[in-house]
């Protein structure tokens, strides 16, 4: 059973490019979610799918991120115009809906982004 | 809304002694679960164990152990007979079951030291 991958692993860009994220979760896993971490603190979620349904978005989420799920199994995380402030790890995670508090989120590897 | 607070932001141990890491947390929902995660230099988040809001016992997981009171709203993460691979960031994470949010609130971690 492999686990949740992520690519890049690392990505450097000039302040002002694009850039996208992918990530393919644990494969019957049927919610997917986007965390940001910045250096020194913990993990902030940003947004997630159930299937192919984005079903919350955080207010870090600001217009020039998006994300996308199409066909309900791997996503991808799409900055437009990035900022310095956009550097961070951005983690993906994956879990199975069961319905209780136990439910576990299982994170991959994560993209390190450095905006110059 | 949910917080997670750990005061301590570094701790050292040595090398097959038990350790404790501090973790208190603040909801209003009955209902929630609690995470514990090691995040090791490479980035990648490891679930290590959950706690139920309602479960009756401290769960326990090889060498990890939950110390979970809920009167306390406290669920300190016990590591025994320490290893120089538990040397990583420890995040303590929530999970409620407030509105349709399935994301976790973490803390800001404890970076643990292992020493020989």
């Amino acid at each position: 059973d492999t686990g949740v991958s992520q690519n890049p692993r690392h990505k450097i860009t000039k302040r002002g490019q694009n850039v996208t994220f992918r990530c393919d979760p644990i494969s019957e896993h049927n919610r997917l979610y986007w965390y940001r971490q910045t250096l020194g603190q913990g993990p902030e979620f940003l947004t997630y799918f159930q299937n192919e349904a984005q079903l919350e978005k955080s207010r870090l989420l600001s217009d020039r991120f998006s994300a996308e799920r199409p066909k309900g199994s791997f996503s991808t995380l799409e900055i437009q115009r990035t900022e310095q402030g956009d550097s961070a790890m951005y983690l993906c995670a994956s879990s199975l809906r069961v319905g209780t508090d136990q439910e576990t989120q299982y994170f991959g590897p994560g993209t390190r982004l450095l905006v110059l | 809304a949910q917080k997670i607070t750990q005061t301590q932001p570094g701790m050292f141990v040595q090398e097959k002694e038990a350790v404790t890491l501090d973790c208190t947390y603040d909801t209003s929902d009955p209902s929630y679960g609690l995470f514990w995660y090691k995040q090791p230099s490479s980035g990648e988040m490891i679930f290590l164990i959950y706690q139920g809001s309602y479960d009756q016992q401290n769960a326990t997981e090889g060498r990890y152990s939950l110390n979970f009171q809920k009167a306390r709203k406290s669920a300190n993460l016990v590591i025994s007979a320490s290893q120089l691979g538990d040397s990583a960031m420890y995040f303590c994470a929530m999970r409620g079951r407030g509105g349709a949010t399935n994301k976790l609130i973490f803390g800001t971690g404890t970076l643990l030291a292992v020493q020989p």
